[in-house]
């Protein structure tokens, strides 16, 4: 069973449309991330919630909006795609213990904005 | 300067010869993560550690908090190890917990 799931693995759009890519997990998770990985390979925090409402919201562009319809979904929308938002996205999922909680990630969804 | 840097940054070596990678962070943190990033590119964690030592098979972690340090260790490394791993500290900022990662250190083992 997949603990951790996003769709689409990779998504090809032209710049100034709009897109979503979508994060499930069956884990029962209480928290759930967005981060995004540069060229470079390095990795960043976007977004998290717990329990469905925003506790992390980095610097990011306006036209990144992460929804949460319930905790098991962290679904991410982007509006008017630029050049510089091609990356892998990578979703993860943690159960919020103490300062302890391991996180799950999936599998990334790769954006080329062309 | 990131807070949390990694070295060496690629390593080369030969099947069998034991790998460490290191990792040092400038933050408090409550934990540190590293994960494993597969060629194909998905991420798996391979150890939290907040004080002291872990070990799972071939892999073990340690992590000296008073010197902001921690190091992954492989023995009787494979190619099947070839990948970036991650450094990743779990530290308190603005009132969230949120994960610092490092740079990532590619790792190849040839055969």
């Amino acid at each position: 069973d997949t603990a951790v799931s996003q769709t689409p693995k990779y998504l090809v759009t032209q710049m100034g449309n709009d897109k979503s890519i979508k994060c499930e997990q069956n884990l029962g998770h209480d928290t759930m991330y967005w981060y995004k990985q540069d060229s470079k390979k390095f990795l960043k925090i976007m977004f998290s919630y717990n329990n469905k409402e925003l506790i992390i919201n980095e610097t990011v562009p306006n036209r990144f909006s992460p929804k949460s319809p319930d905790k098991a979904h962290l679904n991410l929308h982007i509006n008017s795609l630029e050049l510089g938002d091609s990356a892998v996205y990578f979703c993860a999922s943690s159960q919020l213990v103490d300062s302890y909680n391991e996180q799950f990630f999936g599998p990334g969804t790769r954006l080329t904005v062309l | 300067k990131n807070e949390v840097e990694q070295s060496p940054q690629n390593l080369t070596a030969q099947e069998g010869e034991f790998i460490t990678i290191n990792c040092s962070y400038s933050v408090g943190i409550s934990a540190l993560h590293w994960l494993q990033q597969h060629p194909g590119g998905g991420i798996v964690s391979l150890f939290m550690l907040s004080s002291g030592k872990k070990k799972h098979g071939r892999l073990i972690a340690t992590i000296n908090i008073q010197e902001k340090h921690s190091s992954l260790h492989i023995t009787a490394s494979h190619p099947r190890d070839s990948a970036v791993y991650i450094c990743a500290v779990r530290s308190r900022i603005q009132g969230a917990q949120k994960l610092v990662f490092g740079q990532g250190t590619r790792l190849t083992i040839n055969p």
